[in-house]
């Protein structure tokens, strides 16, 4: 059983559409995680909030659009997609050891069961 | 940009045999991650090595980085079904980032 949420599992949507996946952790983690993977590749990173700021946005498409709410929750809004984002988007978090340039790394990853998107 | 390339893609042994997976990056690293990800799964982290030179055991896995912290391996003895999936290693730049670049991954069969 993984510690991070995401919802829905599985999500089919138009061209057209307009939708949210969501992803919750209660560990305390203050790093939170977008990535997507297509079938046989590995993960890509899309974004990663640090205490709940955006920090990297690896030149996302600004068809989706991340939201960090709180130190718990990390959304990902979903418009006007294309087919080829059809893909598996994993969410993930870690910790942190404070502030500063050399403490600030990131630990271990956790990631959820992801989120199977399909765009027609 | 960075990258980060596993060999081999694939590698499909009988149990009971070793195998290995390499890692290599293009830049220095300050530490590596290996995960795990089992077929319709998702990945699971597994160790974390930041020395250089570092060697690490897990029963039967043993992780090595290397020297000049570019590259890494993964080792496991006797192979069982259960190791069956894909291990990616994945590399934290130098600097101070949460940028963490998975490789290309080696995916694992295990014929019983």
């Amino acid at each position: 059983d993984t510690e991070v949420t995401q919802t829905p599992k599985h999500l089919v949507m138009g061209m057209t559409n307009k939708k949210s996946l969501k992803c919750e952790q209660h560990m305390g983690h203050r790093a939170m995680y977008w990535y997507k993977q297509k079938a046989k590749k590995p993960p890509e990173l899309m974004f990663v909030y640090s205490y709940e700021k955006l920090s990297i946005n690896e030149s996302v498409p600004s068809r989706f659009s991340p939201e960090c709410p709180n130190s718990s929750l990390l959304n990902l809004h979903l418009h006007a997609l294309q087919p080829e984002d059809s893909a598996l988007y994993l969410c993930a978090s870690s910790q942190v050891r404070g502030p500063g340039r050399i403490a600030d790394r990131p630990g271990e990853l956790f990631f959820g069961e992801g989120s199977r998107l399909t765009v027609l | 940009g960075q990258q980060v390339m596993q060999i081999p893609q694939y590698q499909h042994v009988q149990e009971g045999e070793d195998f290995t997976t390499y890692c290599n990056s293009s830049t220095t690293l300050s530490n590596i991650q290996w995960y795990k990800q089992r077929p319709g799964g998702h990945p699971v982290f597994l160790i974390q090595l930041v020395k250089s030179g570092e060697v690490k055991k897990q029963k039967r896995l043993t992780f090595q980085f290397g020297e000049a912290k570019k590259n890494s391996s993964l080792h496991i003895t006797a192979t069982q079904t259960t190791d069956v999936g894909t291990y990616f290693c994945a590399g934290l730049k130098g600097d101070s980032s949460y940028k963490l670049i998975f490789g290309s991954g080696t995916r694992l069969l295990v014929r019983p």
